[in-house]
């Protein structure tokens, strides 16, 4: 199966500092999500992104399938975005549905 | 839109006992998936169904856990005995289509003393 490398394993930001959020596949794959795991363990879909860049208020996205990363873009960091961020891929074919998930970063905003 | 459902939210039990956990995925999506996730890891499939077959169950210890989705809808996993090493959260999602972006539920806690 694919693996996933995700870094930095860990991130400490002050309020409104911008970071960005890297995410490694050892093989293409045609399904690639980011996720935000809350304080209580909630997986929070972010982006369904297997190629190209996405938007969403704050939080952008950009996939390079043909070099097999990813990178999760967070502007004006607020209290409420630490927690661990989950970049998961799936690789088609015989792993069906199959999210394989990196080992998180976690990331902490101090007021 | 309702999301995935699950029950109960936290289940601490000793080793050797049985436990279940339910799972009621977003409604019309025909695709239900069941992870693992220990303390400090990403989570790790369990299982995947296409409606009520199974399509992927390789990392499912199944001398102990088994899963069942009868009417293509919601879903029981269990574990039974249970061992220490099984404590973790228990997570459900569901996807409209296999490969398609999965949503999940707010996990089960399992504590096994």
């Amino acid at each position: 199966g694919i693996q996933v490398e995700q870094s930095p394993p860990d991130l400490i930001l002050q309020e409104g500092a911008n970071s960005t959020l890297r995410c490694n596949f050892s093989d293409s794959v045609n399904n690639l999500q980011w996720f935000h795991q809350n304080p209580w363990g909630q997986l929070i879909n972010l982006f369904y992104i297997p190629s190209g860049t996405k938007q969403n208020g704050r939080l952008s996205a950009t996939t390079v399938a043909t070099e097999r990363y990813s990178l999760l873009y967070i502007s004006s960091s607020q209290t409420t975005d630490s927690g661990v961020y989950f970049c998961a891929g799936n690789a088609g074919g015989t792993s069906y549905g199959k999210l394989t998930f990196g080992q998180g970063t976690i990331l902490t905003v101090h007021p | 839109e309702a999301g995935v459902a699950q029950s109960p939210r936290y289940k601490i039990i000793e080793k050797r006992q049985s436990v279940a956990f339910w799972c009621n995925p977003i409604s019309g999506h025909a695709t239900l998936y069941w992870y693992q996730q220990i303390l400090g890891q990403g989570p790790k499939l369990l299982i995947q169904f296409q409606n009520n077959g199974v399509v992927d169950d390789s990392q499912l210890p199944k001398d102990r856990f088994s899963a069942e989705r009868l009417k293509g809808v919601d879903s029981t996993l269990k574990i039974q005995p249970a061992k220490l090493e099984d404590s973790a959260v228990y997570l459900c999602a569901s996807s409209a289509r296999s490969g398609g972006d999965q949503f999940f539920g707010p996990g089960t806690r399992l504590t096994v003393l």
